[in-house]
């Protein structure tokens, strides 16, 4: 089975903080992303990456940046939280392959207060 | 831009009943995907469908690949109550790697 994990399941931070959410894959997977969700939003993709040192912009990569050096491991960092970024965080990773890739398997997520 | 409509919102149906939900959207979509979102955790790959007029099943879970592309249906039989949770659909957007998702069906059961 396809494991995601994801550092923390709760965070609290302050405004202003530098706040980095990590993922780990074990299924050796070339493509992985981080969603935000929020109710009555749905998910939204913030970053996603394709390959090592590679990185896309999503939807609402506004206030975040990402790190993936290692193929199994993917980071959202958070300059400078702000409350508005308050939010469940997803990540997800999918393999590359002709429809494979859009089998996404999500992890259980962070739940991220600033305060 | 492309978008995926679920309905409905919410269902709030009895232990034991049958339950259907769908998907539908402007564009012809050549992927769906069921997810499901169980309280607290994240969404978990429940079926996926490649093909127009595909029927695939999951246990007590069927879903199908609308003839037009542009819509997917969901039914879940003899509900119970670990089937809790908000269902998503998704689809890929076109040309590139991002999934699109539905804002979901949340499901309560009543024992």
């Amino acid at each position: 089975d396809v494991k995601v994990t994801q550092s923390s399941r709760y965070l609290v931070k302050r405004t202003g903080e530098k706040v980095f959410l990590e993922c780990v894959q074990d299924m050796d997977h070339e493509n992985m992303f981080w969603y935000r969700q929020d109710p009555g939003l749905g998910l939204r993709l913030i970053y996603f990456s394709y390959d090592v040192k590679m990185k896309e912009k999503g939807d609402i990569p506004e206030g975040y940046s990402v790190s993936r050096e290692k193929k199994e491991r993917f980071s959202l960092i958070l300059e400078s939280a702000s409350t508005n970024q308050t939010s469940m965080y997803l990540c997800a990773s999918s393999s590359t392959g002709s429809l494979r890739h859009y089998e996404q398997y999500f992890g259980p997520g962070t739940r991220l207060t600033v305060t | 831009g492309q978008q995926l409509n679920q309905s409905p919102q919410s269902m709030f149906i009895q232990e034991g009943e049958d339950v259907s939900m769908n998907c539908t959207s402007s564009s012809i979509f050549n992927t769906w995907l069921w997810y499901k979102q169980d309280p607290g955790e994240g969404p978990v790959l429940l079926i996926a469908l490649y093909k127009a007029g595909e029927l695939t099943s999951n246990g007590r879970l069927t879903a199908q690949f609308g003839i037009t592309r542009k819509d997917s249906f969901l039914n879940i039989s003899a509900s119970i109550p670990s089937d809790v949770g908000i269902y998503f659909c998704a689809g890929p957007n076109t040309g590139g790697f991002k999934t699109i998702f539905g804002a979901g069906t949340r499901l309560f059961v009543k024992a």
